[in-house]
């Protein structure tokens, strides 16, 4: 059974960086493509950006300047990071497995809240 | 980059038929993808490619595509189908996912 999950801090402060990794288990990401999306509270789903098994990546143009993500294939593991967070960052954040051109596979969501 | 338009809403009674629209430029010659999205629970899979079903999604859930309009079709509609649910396409301008703004199907 495919196991994607969360982990990071659950509240960060304005202006500081937000850190998530997903875990990943009873999955292969071959050559699927690694991805982060998140759901802002009473809002629709958006899309973060995602990396390919190259390491290579694509970030939403609105996020570009402040995203970076990363994997550690040898952990079964790919991270995201978020920079000069705002309120308008809480969300809830998942992870997911990109499957050609749709996402067959999500983590189970975590909420970061944007908060001093 | 590519826009998708869903209604914001779209209400039922059980065991009658709903419908949700995707509209977006020539969508019915590019794939277009379907999530169940139930509060507090990540998404769902339930058509991909216009029209595919994964394994364990009913067949009373469809999905079908014309010019510029997408449809995902829910037959016999159950008080669990309650959920947003979000099309999504690739745009190949930007080579990034595009998510509509989701509709909420209500069940009378």
């Amino acid at each position: 059974q495919a196991l994607l999950q969360e982990s990071g801090p659950g509240l960060v402060k304005p202006s500081e960086t937000l850190s998530l990794t997903c875990s990943v288990s009873g999955v292969s990401f071959g050559t699927q493509i690694r991805a982060w999306v998140r759901q802002p509270p009473g809002q629709g789903l958006e899309w973060i950006g995602y990396i390919y098994s190259s390491g290579s990546t694509s970030y939403n143009p609105s996020l570009r300047s402040r995203v970076s993500m990363s994997m550690d294939p040898t952990k079964n593991q790919f991270s995201l990071k978020l920079t000069s967070v705002t309120s308008a960052d809480t969300a809830v954040y998942f992870c997911a497995r990109l499957n050609s051109n749709h996402v067959d596979f999500w983590g189970q969501g975590t909420l970061v809240t944007v908060s001093s | 980059s590519y826009v998708v338009t869903q209604p914001p809403s779209v209400s039922v009674a059980p065991g009658q038929t709903a419908t949700i629209s995707c509209g977006g430029y020539n969508i019915g010659h590019i794939g277009v993808h379907w999530y169940q999205k139930k509060s507090g629970q990540a998404p769902v899979l339930v058509v991909h490619d216009n029209t595919d079903r994964p394994s364990g999604i009913p067949d009373r859930i469809s999905g079908s595509s014309s010019e510029d309009t997408a449809t995902l079709t829910i037959r016999g509609v159950e008080a669990g189908d309650e959920a947003d649910y979000y099309c999504q396409v690739w745009d190949t301008s930007d080579d990034q996912p595009v998510f509509g703004g989701g509709t909420t199907l209500s069940v009378l």
